[in-house]
């Protein structure tokens, strides 16, 4: 089942804050998050694999929330590089069973403006 | 480290030619691998995994097929290509054990004219 990623696109300036939503109608085993800018392969920024847990590094973030149906990616004081699609991919199980696939949100894009 | 290369990088081909991508992986043994193709604009689809040699895995019934002839080699092939076969194909890779991370190649790019 995809996760919805909501919103679709955001445009900021530069310094602005934004979240980026992965919401699923069920309970979830990981979350990854990546961006791809145009014409380039996605890049891996952050898996989140327990309910609650919160990372990040630099000036971007993310929760996974007590749930693990949502998870939220924060980008604080944006910058020029932030610009691209960003998706979360969401995992199966550590059984082994779902064999490290993943099911992509559709992308939100993310324009930030000087 | 590890590395995953994939190629050509770039590629136009008439609509009923043959089709073959090539992807590896350095610096890892017995990686899962991952064939996903992204339309203009859109999202990511999954359509091939493997987990071993000779063993594939089909996520979406399609014009396309995947081959894995050796540990970190995996292939993506067609006989006769759609217009609809054009895209940005990503080839991933991840540690063979559990929810992982996938680190993806630099992409081939197609087009089907």
């Amino acid at each position: 089942q995809q996760p919805v990623q909501s919103p679709q696109a955001v445009i900021l300036r530069e310094g602005e804050d934004a979240v980026i939503n992965c919401s699923s109608s069920k309970a979830l085993y990981s979350v990854h998050w990546y961006r791809q800018k145009h014409g380039e392969a996605p890049v891996f920024l952050m898996i989140l694999l327990k309910g609650g847990e919160q990372k990040g590094h630099d000036k971007i973030s993310a929760s996974f929330n007590e749930k693990k149906q949502q998870s939220s990616l924060y980008l604080t004081a944006s910058q020029l590089s932030y610009s691209g699609t960003y998706f979360c991919g969401t995992g199966g199980n550590a059984g082994g069973t779902s064999y490290g696939k993943l099911t992509f949100g559709q992308g939100t894009i993310l324009t930030v403006h000087p | 480290s590890q590395t995953i290369h994939q190629w050509p990088a770039t590629l136009v081909q008439p609509v009923g030619s043959p089709l073959s991508l090539e992807c590896t992986v350095e610096g890892t043994s017995n990686p899962n691998l991952y064939w996903y193709r992204q339309a203009a604009g859109r999202g990511l689809q999954l359509l091939f995994y493997s987990v071993g040699i000779g063993q594939i895995s089909s996520e979406v019934p399609q014009n396309l097929s995947a081959s894995r002839p050796q540990d970190r080699q995996f292939i993506l092939s067609s006989k006769k290509l759609l217009l609809s076969d054009s895209g940005f194909y990503l080839c991933a890779w991840t540690r063979n054990r559990g929810t992982e991370t996938q680190y993806f190649g630099p992409g081939t790019r197609l087009l089907v004219l």
